[in-house]
């Protein structure tokens, strides 16, 4: 089992829809939780982060973290066909050197 | 002004060759990390370094060596290539920080005939 699970897609909208993203992890130590975009041919870029559980909002975007249930949620509404990419979740422990576990990545495709 | 840059972008070889990745940033940031994005596009680190000492090593082949001259620099040297090493390699940068941003590069894609 993968610590980090995310469902690759590919999931299709149309546009001005609201996206929910998810990922599910299971390493209880994880205290960080990030959303990562990927535009195809490159590299990752931070999109939003979050500590512990909570919401964090950021115009269009809104993040989620359940740590009871272990959930992370990434939401974004009114979608635009610029926010076809893929999307990585992922997470990291506190303290000392820590390495950053990422989701497969939601390949997410906004129909004009 | 690019952030992080890898050198070169693309590399097609045959297996059984030596061939090195080099990447750099001009953040200030004092950790480096290699990753490898397979054809499932699963991101997987592989190495990180912090002012030029190796902190993570995962477990990759011994045909896979980093140097790091310096902490803007980290370059990857892979040994005896073999067909399953084709995939992006990618390379980030992070201030030390708890929240660990990082900063990707725009990856090299590595095809071994």
């Amino acid at each position: 089992q993968k610590e980090v699970e995310q469902d690759p897609g590919p999931l299709s909208v149309p546009e001005g829809a609201i996206v929910s993203l998810n990922c599910t992890y299971s390493n209880s130590a994880f205290q960080y939780f990030m959303w990562y975009r990927q535009y195809s041919r490159k590299g990752p870029e931070l999109l939003m982060y979050t500590y512990s559980s909570g919401n964090k909002e950021d115009g269009r975007f809104t993040a989620q973290v359940d740590k009871s249930s272990k959930y992370i949620s990434l939401f974004i509404r009114d979608s635009q066909p610029s926010d076809s990419a893929t999307y990585l979740c992922a997470a990291l422990g506190a303290g000392g050197y820590q390495k950053v576990t990422f989701g497969i990545g939601t390949k997410l495709q906004v129909i004009p | 002004d690019t952030a992080v840059s890898q050198t070169p972008k693309y590399l097609v070889t045959q297996m059984g060759n030596d061939k090195s990745i080099k990447c750099e940033q001009n953040l200030g940031h004092d950790t480096m990390y290699w990753y490898k994005q397979d054809s499932k596009k699963f991101l997987k680190i592989m190495f990180s370094y912090n002012n030029k000492e190796l902190i993570i090593n995962e477990t990759v082949p011994n045909r896979f060596s980093p140097k790091s001259p310096d902490k803007a620099h980290l370059n990857l040297h892979i040994n005896s290539l073999e067909l399953g090493d084709s995939a992006v390699y990618f390379c980030a940068s992070s201030r030390l920080t708890a929240d660990n941003e990082q900063f990707f590069g725009p990856g090299t894609r590595l095809t071994v005939l």
